[in-house]
């Protein structure tokens, strides 16, 4: 257990439909990061949050957005799905530059 | 801006052979962090090394050993004596002085047949 925990880890929907994935990050760290794998591709940075507020944009669409919440847990939102959107969707957290990223074990997403 | 670039993108080896995987960073940053993580088949993403940008030493851990050189911008990933568990993707990454993001390279994937 990494102590980045994602929730679902698999996830069937639509296209047309909205979805949110959750990230609760490791205890301490006040930074998460989102990242989209798709199949056979490297891992895409998406979006980062610091204690609440957004901090750096990646490739994010404008379909999908993010918030991090008091308690620090994060949600990253999916909307008008596409089948191109089916993807490993990775949260990582970090407590500041040295100690690198911790990484959640993933939410497959799959839209049919 | 930084990038990373893994320019082997699948690898195939026998059991116990030495495998050398590359890794080629750019960034303007003096100060920046290069990683490896590994992605075995069930898809989650572990953590293998940090090496900072002031630390130039060479470091093994068991049958894994890591080559850093400035002088070349590169970050070389080194499995001694491979086994089938080693078969993974493999990701090089970078992440420089702000921390907004770590930028990986596209993976080398590895595949060791017994």
């Amino acid at each position: 257990d990494s102590g980045v925990t994602q929730t679902p880890k698999h996830l069937i929907t639509a296209t047309g439909q909205r979805v949110t994935l959750r990230c609760s990050p490791r205890s301490g760290d006040l930074s998460v990061y989102w990242y989209q794998q798709s199949l056979d591709q490297g891992l895409q940075f998406l979006i980062q949050y610091y204690n609440g507020e957004e901090r750096a944009k990646g490739n994010i669409l404008e379909r999908f957005s993010a918030q991090q919440f008091p308690d620090l847990h994060s949600e990253l939102n999916l909307s008008s799905l596409e089948l191109g959107d089916s993807a490993l969707y990775f949260c990582a957290s970090s407590g500041g530059l040295p100690y690198g990223y911790t990484f959640g074990s993933g939410t497959r997403l799959t839209v049919v | 801006a930084q990038k990373v670039t893994q320019a082997q993108t699948e690898i195939s080896v026998v059991e116990k052979e030495d495998v050398t995987l590359d890794c080629v960073y750019e960034t303007r940053d003096t100060t920046y962090y290069l990683f490896w993580y590994k992605q075995p088949p069930s898809g989650e993403l572990v953590f293998l090394i940090r090496r900072n940008s002031f630390d130039e030493q060479n470091e093994i851990s068991g049958r894994y050993s890591w080559n850093f050189q400035k002088s070349t911008s590169s970050f070389n990933f080194t499995i001694t004596a491979s086994q089938v568990v080693d078969s993974a993707v493999y990701f090089c990454a970078l992440s420089g002085n702000n921390n907004n993001d770590m930028r990986f390279g596209a993976g080398t994937r590895l595949t060791v047949k017994p």
